[in-house]
């Protein structure tokens, strides 16, 4: 199985800043990787998908990059509402992995 | 809009038996691929299975392959996780989600697996 490796585990930053997540991939999954959004206590929404395509309907501060075997979430501009925990996941091959997540908190 | 209805959750003791259902409205169902995704409480996602636009492919995570099967009906536009051998670890939040690259998620169904 194809295993994902986020780093950092959990981040705080001031609004504004510029935020990056990694995401390390175990194997070579070219560029099938998705990156989600989970509020508390809310269902996750996806973000990305195919390492940089934006989802209709979702910011444009969010954006997406990597190939292969690493691949970055970048928040240009983090504001309050992106306080969440922040997931990738692999659409390469089965099973899917999930990283193990990220949770960005605002200072 | 997609809208995905999960239902049959509940208490459970070790070992034994649970359906969950998912009931999709406002696409095509049989035109799509569609997974379970599970999360345990206060843990991350964890992907469960897949089933292809037939039915006729399934995939399943290694912790659950063996005892979890996962169906389709195209002309109820449901879906089915049949779980046997239930496990404390297998508490969770199940999700129906749209796609094999996890498009949409439904509001999930809790669970718990406790004596």
């Amino acid at each position: 199985d194809i295993q994902l490796t986020q780093s950092p585990s959990a981040m705080s930053a001031s609004v504004g800043d510029r935020v990056t997540i990694t995401c390390r991939a175990s194997h070579d999954i070219n560029i099938f990787l998705g990156w989600f959004q989970q509020k508390p206590g809310k269902v996750p929404e996806r973000l990305i998908y195919a390492a940089t395509t934006l989802q209709i309907g979702v910011s444009s501060r969010f954006s997406g990059s990597g190939s292969g075997t690493e691949f970055t979430l970048t928040i240009s501009s983090l504001q309050p509402e992106d306080s969440a925990t922040y997931y990738c996941l692999q659409h390469f091959t089965y099973p899917r992995t999930f990283g193990q997540g990220t949770k960005v908190e605002i200072k | 809009e997609v809208h995905l209805v999960e239902s049959g959750g509940g208490l459970v003791p070790p070992g034994g038996s649970l359906r969950v259902s998912c009931a999709a409205f406002g696409f095509s169902f049989s035109s799509y691929e569609m997974t379970w995704v599970r999360q345990a409480p206060g843990k991350g996602l964890e992907w469960v299975s897949y089933i292809s636009e037939s039915g006729q492919t399934t995939h399943y995570g290694d912790s659950v392959r063996g005892r979890f099967t996962m169906s389709r009906d195209n002309a109820r536009n449901a879906l089915y996780l049949h779980m046997r051998s239930l496990r404390v670890e297998d508490t969770a939040v199940y999700y129906c989600v749209k796609g094999s690259w996890i498009d949409d998620f439904g509001q999930g169904t809790l669970v718990t697996v406790s004596s």
